[in-house]
This record gives structure tokens, sequence and C-alpha cells, in this order.
């Protein structure tokens, strides 16, 4: 059973498109994490989402944590062939408990 | 900046070897987790440690065990490999005040 529920798994768009991912749980989570990674290396943090309803943009990203925190979604504007990658969703439940990732989304973003 | 040191970054052993990865987190980080992620997967959550005692456990197989020493590095054990163990394994470090993970770059485990 996957807790965090990522929505698309796969998307394939072309430059200069907008998309967005979402990531749903059941579950209310103390705060949420968005990273993304390239093949063969770790996943590189992006954003941490704490509060409910909070909002945070980071360049063209823009990432918002549901008012109940139990979702969350990413938004990119005018997506470039470098945001290609894999992005996890990832939810702690509590401070200094396990982090636990979404199935994550493999953008791809062609010229 | 100093960032979470994995070795080695690849290793291939046989079926029913033995293998060890070590990690070293972020100078004053208080907790280290270990991940395995699968070819197309997502990280799966093994194991934990904060402040050098185990902290959280996920789907660790009993085959492997892990420790966090006194300099706070860690090592994952591994034994009786599996063809199934094939897989990157990640270390990360947390300060612990944020729940904020800085992962290293991985060790490749190949099963033959």
């Amino acid at each position: 059973t996957q807790l965090l529920e990522q929505s698309p798994q796969f998307l394939s768009i072309q430059e200069g498109e907008n998309l967005t991912v979402y990531c749903n749980s059941s579950s209310v989570f103390s705060s949420l994490q968005w990273y993304r990674q390239e093949p063969g290396e770790g996943p590189v943090l992006l954003v941490t989402v704490v509060t409910g309803g909070e909002v945070k943009k980071l360049k063209r990203l823009t990432f918002q944590f549901g008012d109940a925190r139990k979702d969350s979604s990413l938004h990119i504007t005018a997506a470039q062939p470098g945001d290609t990658g894999l992005y996890l969703c990832a939810g702690l439940y509590n401070q200094g408990g396990k982090l636990i990732f979404g199935q994550g989304t493999e953008l791809s973003v062609k010229p | 900046a100093a960032g979470v040191i994995q070795s080695p970054r690849h290793l291939i052993k046989e079926k029913r070897e033995t293998a060890t990865l070590k990690c070293y987190p972020i100078p004053r980080h208080d907790t280290v987790y270990w991940y395995q992620q699968g070819p197309g997967q997502d990280p799966q959550f093994l194991i934990s440690f904060y402040e050098k005692m185990q902290s959280d456990k996920g789907s660790i197989p009993d085959r492997f065990s892990a420790q966090q020493f006194s300099d706070y590095h860690s090592e994952l054990n591994m034994s009786s490999l599996e063809l199934g163990d094939s897989a990157l394994y990640f270390c990360a470090s947390s300060p612990g005040s944020t729940g904020e993970l800085f992962f290293g770059e991985g060790s490749r485990l190949t099963v033959l």
C-alpha cells in the first residue's frame, strides 16, 4: 500500500508548457518535502512545506500544501528541458521520524 | 559545503555473499537514514539512527543490520545477498530540527 500517491507517474511535454504534479494521502503530515532526482544520483531537496495552505515559490516552481496537510502540488511554469528528471514528494509524520516517499513523477521536457 | 559521503559507489557481489556500505553524514547532523531504491521505484526506508541509537525501522530484511558509530558514521551490513537486493542504497542525514534530509550519491549494489 502506497501511503503517498503521486500523479501522474509519467509526463512528457514540450518546452514552454505548464504542468502540475499532485501528491495525495489520507494521512496528515507534519511537513511535506519535494525532491528532484537525476538518474544514478541521490534525491536533492527542493522545498519543505509545513503549514496547511502554505505556498512556496522557487523561480518557475510553485509548491502548495493542502489546508488539511494531507496533499501537496508542484506546478512548473514554462517548463524547460533542464527540468527533466524524477520528482518525488515525501511526507514526514513527526519530527525525527522517517520520511515516506511517493512513487515519483518522471518528467520529460522536450525542446 | 560538505555533503553526505557514501562508499563504495559501486559494488558487485555474488549471491550469498556479504556486503558493507558506509555513510559519513554532514557534520553536526544528528540523524542518519538508510533507503533502498530499486530500478524505477521510489526510495524505501530501511532504518534510521538518532545520536547513535536506532530511532526507526522500516522494511529492512533480517539479513541486514546497521549501526551508527561514535564518530556518527554509519554502516549497513548485508548478508546472504539475494538477486533482489540489487539496488541503489542511499544514506541521508538530517539536522533533526527540520526533518529535511540531505542525501548522498548512493551506493549501487549489483548481486550476480
